[in-house]
């Protein structure tokens, strides 16, 4: 399975975007980018997920590298809800998805 | 309203038993996996099933048991043969390929 790396915790001000970074340098060219979310002591979230192009949806934008071995996933407005471990994930399109340690956002009013 | 549950959302067991988590999802999903988190780590998959009557092991299966005769329902056991079956035990579905996966609220098991 290719590897996500993404920083352990980030901090951001309420009301102000937050940019999420995720690299995957080994990233074959069937691997889709999936952004989950997950609330202490709750199951993970689906947040957003792409292929090549930029995408957006009510949540988040994706944001991914023009040869695909990054990619950030972008909160436009931070809200204290939007606290969270934040996992980027590779997986081919019918295949199982694996959990990294993801990205612990804070954030602050 | 659809979604899917697991009971109980707290599980206390003696060492050596056996115990059986519930998941039900009410989304005609076909895809359906079991999770375990460890405090502070990611998700592990234990097992997955893509299909009724079918299922896979997934990175962390030893020790543990599933079944999947109905299309709403993929009990997990956790056998006495788990050497570390204290963890938070997450249940999902998925329509059919990964892409958006369902979690459940989750089961927290305390073996002691």
């Amino acid at each position: 399975d290719a590897k996500t790396t993404q920083p352990n915790s980030m901090e951001s001000n309420e009301e102000e975007p937050v940019h999420l970074p995720c690299n995957h340098s080994t990233i074959s060219g069937t691997d889709y980018i999936h952004w989950y979310r997950q609330l202490p002591s709750q199951g993970p979230e689906y947040v957003i997920h792409g292929l090549t192009s930029n995408v957006n949806n009510r949540m988040a934008s994706l944001a991914i590298a023009e040869d695909r071995k990054s990619s950030t996933l972008i909160l436009h407005r931070a809200t204290l809800r939007d606290a969270a471990v934040y996992y980027c994930i590779l997986g081919e399109y019918g295949n199982k998805l694996v959990f990294g340690a993801g990205t612990i956002l804070r954030v602050k009013s | 309203d659809g979604g899917i549950t697991q009971s109980p959302k707290y599980l206390f067991r003696k060492e050596g038993q056996n115990v059986t988590l519930s998941c039900e999802q009410n989304l005609n999903h076909d895809a359906m996996y079991w999770y375990r988190q460890d405090p502070g780590q990611g998700l592990r998959l234990i097992y997955y099933s893509q299909i009724v009557n079918d299922f896979q092991k997934g990175d962390i299966a030893e020790g543990y048991s599933v079944s999947r005769e109905k299309k709403e329902s993929f009990p997990l056991t956790v056998t006495s043969a788990q050497k570390n079956p204290t963890a938070f035990y997450l249940c999902a579905s998925s329509l059919r390929s990964p892409s958006e996966q369902y979690f459940g609220p989750g089961t927290r098991l305390t073996v002691t």
